[in-house]
């Protein structure tokens, strides 16, 4: 079945570099996104990689595709305050067309100043 | 207009009550999507209408009875709730027309019931 996986929590210092890694186990995954979740409110789509790119970058933010590991991680440089969120990693899966998203249980990031 | 608005933002609801939710998007998705999300969870997925119909329901209660009545549109109609249907109610969309799509998420409405 299909499954996501992410640490929980990181916690990084203003200026620093963060990485959140996922990793997921159904191979015929599409699109994976990073969703950013500020405390209560919606999901908003940070960006996303296609399954045959390996690295996509969208200004501070580069995200980082292993096919082969199934692993899928997102850089965010220059980390501000204003990035202290949750932020869950997501897979497409295409099962029946209905193009469905799996959510992992999401990384708490903290930004210390 | 690139928004899912979602109302009301927040609902407190007796078990007896009768509610609804509503979901609006005009960018001309034609899938949208009810979650569910408890805190500190990840979302979780309840109903998928597609073409303004109904078609996955996540073996979901039936005190949750979803509706779309056009493109535009998708209710929530909440009934005899239990105090641990508590939770942030997602809805999504997306266009559904090509294979490079995004699912466009509102900001939820967060339901408390007593």
């Amino acid at each position: 079945g299909e499954d996501v996986e992410q640490s929980l929590f990181l916690s990084v210092r203003e200026g620093d570099s963060s990485v959140i890694n996922c990793t997921y186990t159904d191979s015929s995954s599409t699109y994976l996104y990073w969703y950013k979740q500020e405390p209560g409110a919606g999901l908003q789509l940070l960006t996303y990689i296609f399954s045959n790119m390996d690295m996509k970058q969208d200004q501070r933010l580069t995200v980082l595709l292993n096919k082969k590991d199934k692993h899928l991680s997102l850089r965010i440089a220059d980390t501000q305050t204003g990035d202290s969120a949750i932020y869950f990693c997501a897979e497409r899966v295409d099962g029946g067309s209905q193009g469905n998203l799996i959510f992992g249980k999401g990384t708490k990031l903290s930004v210390k100043p | 207009d690139t928004e899912v608005t979602q109302t009301p933002k927040h609902l407190v609801m007796g078990m007896t009550n009768k509610k609804s939710l509503k979901c609006e998007q005009h960018m001309g998705h034609r899938a949208m999507y009810w979650y569910k999300q408890k805190a500190k969870k990840p979302p979780e997925l309840m109903f998928v209408y597609s073409y303004e119909k109904l078609s996955i329901n996540e073996s979901v209660p039936s005190r949750f009875s979803p509706e779309c009545p056009n493109s535009s549109l998708l209710n929530l109609h909440l009934h005899a709730l239990q105090p641990e249907d508590s939770a942030l109610y997602l809805c999504a969309s997306r266009r559904q027309r090509s294979i490079n799509e995004k699912l466009f998420f509102g900001s939820g409405t967060q339901l408390s019931v007593l």
